[in-house]
């Protein structure tokens, strides 16, 4: 089994509905956090999460909302999806300053 | 503010070609620097990373980094170039607090010729 679970992979949705997408992980981390991905802009920061009771908000979080229901679960939800929301979103966990992270496989959400 | 820059957002090279991917970081501490790599349909995987020890770091698939203080440089490098390293390569700092967010930079697209 992967580290860093994502569900679901892939995700077709209408302009105005609500989504949840899910992350899990059995690495045992502290810190999660949500990444959107689009061609030529990199990793944006939409969420993190230091611990269940910690959310911190990142570079691009308007629409977008996060509940950490365990250690090992993050959630990000999009309250009413827009089409310029269609990405590629990644969960990631981490531990220690020096390891990095460790990435989900990605869930490619489209609006349509 | 800690930042990376990638010169390149494109590069592509011939088979069995030395790869060079360029990063450039500007922190105001000593820095922890990684490269992931990302093929088609998949999430991130660390590459290498440096935290302080040998300033010559050498990853998974042949790949290796440089860490230069003085030119503040951490240039990824393949002496031979495969069609399986097509991918996308990202540099990343970490930030210098304690919240352990990684400053990445935009990307390099790495294309393999024939």
């Amino acid at each position: 089994d992967a580290d860093v679970t994502q569900t679901p992979r892939n995700r077709i949705t209408k302009t105005g509905k609500r989504i949840m997408l899910e992350c899990s992980q059995t690495k045992g981390h502290d810190r999660m956090y949500w990444y959107r991905q689009d061609p030529g802009l990199g990793l944006q920061l939409i969420y993190y999460s230091f611990d269940v009771k910690d959310i911190n908000k990142g570079e691009i979080s308007d629409g977008y909302s996060v509940s950490r229901q365990a250690q090992a679960k993050f959630s990000l939800s999009l309250e009413s999806a827009i089409p310029n929301q269609t990405a590629l979103y990644f969960c990631a966990t981490s531990d220690n300053r020096a390891n990095g992270y460790t990435f989900g496989s990605g869930t490619r959400l489209t609006v349509v | 503010a800690q930042s990376v820059t990638q010169l390149g957002s494109h590069v592509s090279v011939s088979e069995g070609a030395l790869v060079l991917l360029r990063c450039n970081y500007s922190s105001s501490v000593p820095p922890y620097l990684f490269w992931y790599v990302q093929y088609p349909n998949q999430g991130l995987q660390l590459l290498l990373k440096y935290t302080s020890a040998a300033t010559l770091v050498k990853g998974i698939n042949g790949f290796e980094a440089e860490f230069k203080k003085s030119e503040t440089s951490f240039h990824l490098t393949k002496p031979s170039a495969h069609m399986s390293d097509a991918a996308e390569y990202f540099c990343a700092v970490s930030d210098a607090g304690n919240n352990r967010k990684l400053i990445w930079g935009l990307g390099t697209s790495l294309a393999v010729n024939p």
